[in-house]
C-alpha cells in the first residue's frame, strides 16, 4: 500500500520557469513532510519540510504548499535553474519514536536552457 | 564536520553469498535509520536504532536481514544468503536526538549475480 503518492514521475521545464511537484498521503497520524533532493550517485539531502500547523513554508526559491484538509502538499521551484536538475522525494513521517520517513516514488526534474 | 558514511560504495556479491554493509552516523547522533532504494523507487524504511537497540525493525524483509549498532554508533547491515531481488542501493540515515531531520549517507550499491 502506497501511502505517498507523488507526480508527476518526470518534469521538464525551462530555466527560469517553476517547478511544481505534488504530493499526496493517507495517513492521517503523519505530521512531518519534509522534500528531499537526489542528485545521481548521491544519498537524499534535505531541502525543506513542513509540519500541519502552516499552510506554507518558503525557503530561498523553494516554497512547500500544504492542504491539511486535502491531505496534500506541494513543492514550487521558482526560477528554476540547470543545477536544480535532481530527482525530488517527498516525504512524510510520524514524530515519535521511530520518526521513520515514509517516501514518494520520486520525480525527476530536468531544467533546460 | 563529516557527514554519513557508508562502505563499500559498491557492492557485487553472488547469490547465495553473506554481505555486510557499514554506516558510519554523524558524531552525536543517537538516532540511525537503514532504507533500502531499489531503481526509479523512492527509500523504503528497513530498520531504526535509538542508541544501541533496534527500536523498530518493521520493515526488514524477512529474516535473512539483520542489523546491528553495538557501541551505539557505528551500525552494519547483515544480509545472509543474497538473492538477485535483494540488488538495490542500500541508505544509511542519522538523526539528533529532539531533532527532525534525517541526514543521509551516499549509499552502498549492491549488485547480487
Amino acid at each position: 500500500q502506497q501511502q505517498v503518492k507523488q507526480s508527476p514521475q518526470s518534469l521538464i521545464v525551462q530555466k527560469g520557469g517553476i517547478s511544481i511537484i505534488n504530493c499526496a498521503y493517507e495517513n492521517t497520524a503523519f505530521d512531518y513532510f519534509p522534500w528531499y533532493q537526489q542528485f545521481p550517485g548521491k544519498g537524499p539531502a534535505l531541502l525543506i519540510a513542513i509540519r500541519p500547523d502552516v499552510s506554507e513554508k518558503k525557503e530561498g526559491r523553494f516554497t512547500i504548499s500544504f492542504n491539511k484538509s486535502a491531505k496534500q502538499f506541494s513543492l514550487h521551484i521558482m526560477d528554476s535553474q540547470p543545477g536544480d536538475s535532481a530527482t525530488y522525494f517527498c516525504a512524510a513521517s510520524k514524530t515519535g519514536t521511530a520518526s521513520k520517513l515514509t517516501f514518494g516514488t520520486g520525480t525527476r526534474l530536468q531544467v533546460t536552457l | 564536520g563529516a557527514g554519513v558514511s557508508q562502505t563499500p560504495s559498491n557492492k557485487v556479491t553472488e547469490k547465495g553469498k553473506y554481505v555486510e554493509l557499514r554506516c558510519d552516523p554523524i558524531s552525536g547522533h543517537t538516532a540511525l535509520y537503514w532504507y533500502r532504494q531499489s531503481l526509479g523507487q523512492g527509500p523504503e524504511f528497513l530498520i531504526y536504532f535509538q542508541g544501541t537497540g533496534a527500536a523498530d525493525d518493521s520493515g526488514l524483509p524477512n529474516d535473512r536481514f539483520f542489523a546491528v549498532r553495538p557501541e551505539g554508533s557505528v551500525s552494519t547491515l547483515k544480509i545472509q544468503r543474497t538473492e538477485r531481488g535483494d540488488s538495490a542501493v542500500y541508505l544509511c540515515a542519522s538523526r539528533l536526538g529532539g531533532t527532525d531531520t534525517q541526514y543521509f549517507g551516499p549509499g552502498t550499491r549492491l549488485t547480487v549475480l
